[in-house]
């Protein structure tokens, strides 16, 4: 049973315009979510996190929105940039667990 | 460059035999996690180790071990080979319990 599911396994955005990526989980444990980006043939790399006292963080072009009754979180790239074009993985933590779960990622492709 | 080194980056083995994967992490990280990444699949935690103890473990099967030594890096080892190991298998460190993990490039095991 995945318990952080990604149900967009791609989505494709012109240059410049948002993407949003999103995120569900199912284990109301959860307190800490994260998202990685990974480029081929590489390991995944920390983008932006959000505990859950929270229910919004913004790094730069990067925003994480995360809705707890519904169980939903979702990355904001504003603008979008061809080099954002990458995996990106959800993945979501509980302090007893200490270990991360991930979703299964989204491949965003952004046009030029 | 996470700082995390994976070795080797690519090995080719039998179904049926034995390998080790080894992974050093980033200067003064005490916690080492190992993820598997199959075909069309996320990253699924396997197991962590915090200062040479076992941490956490995942849906790691009976045929794989780990161990974290005292200069801290750590080795994964899978034996009795089969196809369905074939997958990329990376390592993450943390300073601590920290949840943001640096991950490794990961090692790409075939199984033929």
């Amino acid at each position: 049973d995945q318990q952080v599911k990604q149900n967009s396994p791609s989505l494709s955005v012109q240059e410049g315009r948002i993407s949003i990526l999103n995120c569900d989980y199912t284990n109301s444990m959860f307190d800490y979510f994260l998202w990685y980006k990974k480029y081929p043939a590489e390991g995944p790399t920390f983008l932006i996190s959000i505990s859950s006292i929270k229910d919004k963080n913004e790094d730069g072009r990067f925003t994480v929105f995360l809705n707890k009754s519904a169980k939903h979180l979702s990355l904001h790239i504003v603008p979008s940039q061809p080099g954002d074009s990458a995996v990106y993985f959800c993945a979501a933590d509980s302090g007893s667990a200490r270990q991360l779960t991930f979703g299964s990622g989204t491949q965003l492709t952004v046009l030029p | 460059d996470s700082g995390v080194t994976q070795t080797p980056k690519h090995l080719i083995t039998a179904t049926g035999q034995r390998v080790t994967l080894r992974c050093s992490p980033r200067s003064g990280d005490l916690s080492v996690y190992w993820y598997q990444q199959s075909l069309d699949q996320g990253l699924q935690f396997l197991i962590q180790y915090y200062n040479g103890e076992e941490r956490a473990k995942g849906n790691i099967l009976e045929r794989f071990s780990a161990q974290q030594f005292p200069d801290l890096h750590s080795e994964l080892n899978l034996s009795s080979l089969e196809l369905g190991d074939s997958a990329l298998y990376f390592c993450a460190s943390s300073a601590g319990d920290s949840t943001e993990a640096f991950f490794g490039q990961g090692t790409r095991l075939t199984v033929v």
